[in-house]
C-alpha cells in the first residue's frame, strides 16, 4: 500500500544533542510537510517542501532545519534540542496541481508520527 | 487571515447514540474545510473534505458534514457511534490569501461509552 513512514517511532535524544527525524512516501507526492504537535493541541506547521523548494513558517525557530535529498525522502534536524521541543512530529504528503496550492484544497496524507522525548 | 475554532475540546456520547462535534471558521476567501480523525499514537486521517458544490458532504465510517455559510460553521455528525469513533478529531481551513496554509482547531476528544 502506498504510504507515508515515519522512523523511528520513538526517540529519546539528550537536551542539546542533535537528532534527525526521516520520513518517506511511496505515494509519490510533490509536496511533504513537517508538523509539531505537543499534547492536546493542533498540529502547527514547521515547514514544506513544494518539490525542492523549501518554505519555512515565520515562527519556525531557527533550531529547526529540513532536507529533502529527493522525492521520497524528507528530514528533520534539531540542531540543539529543548525541553520544549519534546512533541511528536507529524510528516505528511500531498500532490498539488496548482502551484498555489500548497497546504490548500488538496489531501494531507499523514504518517504516524515520531514522539520525541527530550531527557 | 482564517481560523477554526471547536467548540468542545471533550465529548462524550453513548454508544449508538448522535456524534454531533462542532467547528466554526473564520476566513475573508472562499474556505476549503476539513476533518481529520487522529486514533492514539496514529497520524491524522481525512474524515471528509468541502471544497466547492453541494455542501453536505459524506465521508468515511459514517460521518458527515454541512457547510453552513450563514453559519460559518462545518459540524461533523454521525446517526450513531460505535466504540471505535473514540478518537481526536480536527477540524481545518484553508483557502488562497496569496498562498495557502491549512489551520487546525485545537482538536475535540471524543469518548464512546459502551
Amino acid at each position: 500500500d502506498a504510504m507515508v513512514i515515519q522512523n523511528p517511532r520513538y526517540q529519546v535524544t539528550q537536551f542539546g544533542k542533535p537528532v534527525t527525524l526521516s520520513c518517506s512516501q511511496t505515494l509519490n507526492h510533490n509536496v511533504m510537510y513537517w508538523y509539531q504537535q505537543k499534547s492536546s493541541q493542533a498540529p502547527k506547521l514547521l515547514f514544506h517542501y513544494y518539490d525542492k523548494d523549501f518554505n519555512n513558517e515565520a515562527d519556525t525557530p531557527d533550531n529547526f532545519q529540513s532536507r529533502r535529498p529527493n522525492t521520497s525522502f524528507c528530514f528533520l534536524d534539531i540542531r540543539s534540542p529543548g525541553l520544549g521541543d519534546a512533541a511528536m512530529y507529524l510528516c505528511a504528503t500531498s500532490r498539488e496541481i496548482d502551484p498555489r496550492g500548497v497546504a490548500g484544497k488538496e489531501t494531507q496524507y499523514f504518517g504516524p508520527g515520531t514522539r520525541l522525548l527530550v531527557l | 487571515a482564517q481560523s477554526v475554532t471547536q467548540l468542545g475540546s471533550h465529548v462524550s456520547v453513548s454508544e449508538g447514540a448522535l456524534v454531533l462535534l462542532r467547528c466554526n471558521y473564520s476566513s475573508s476567501v472562499p474556505p476549503y474545510l476539513f476533518w481529520y480523525v487522529q486514533y492514539p499514537n496514529q497520524g491524522l486521517q481525512l474524515l471528509l473534505k468541502y471544497t466547492t458544490g453541494a455542501t453536505l458532504v459524506k465521508g468515511i465510517n459514517g460521518f458527515e458534514a454541512e457547510f453552513k455559510k450563514s453559519e460559518t460553521s462545518f459540524h461533523l455528525t454521525k446517526p450513531s457511534a460505535h466504540m471505535s469513533d473514540a478518537a481526536e478529531y480536527f477540524c481545518a481551513v484553508s483557502g488562497y490569501t496569496g498562498g495557502f496554509k491549512t489551520i487546525f482547531g485545537a482538536g475535540t476528544r471524543l469518548f464512546v461509552k459502551a
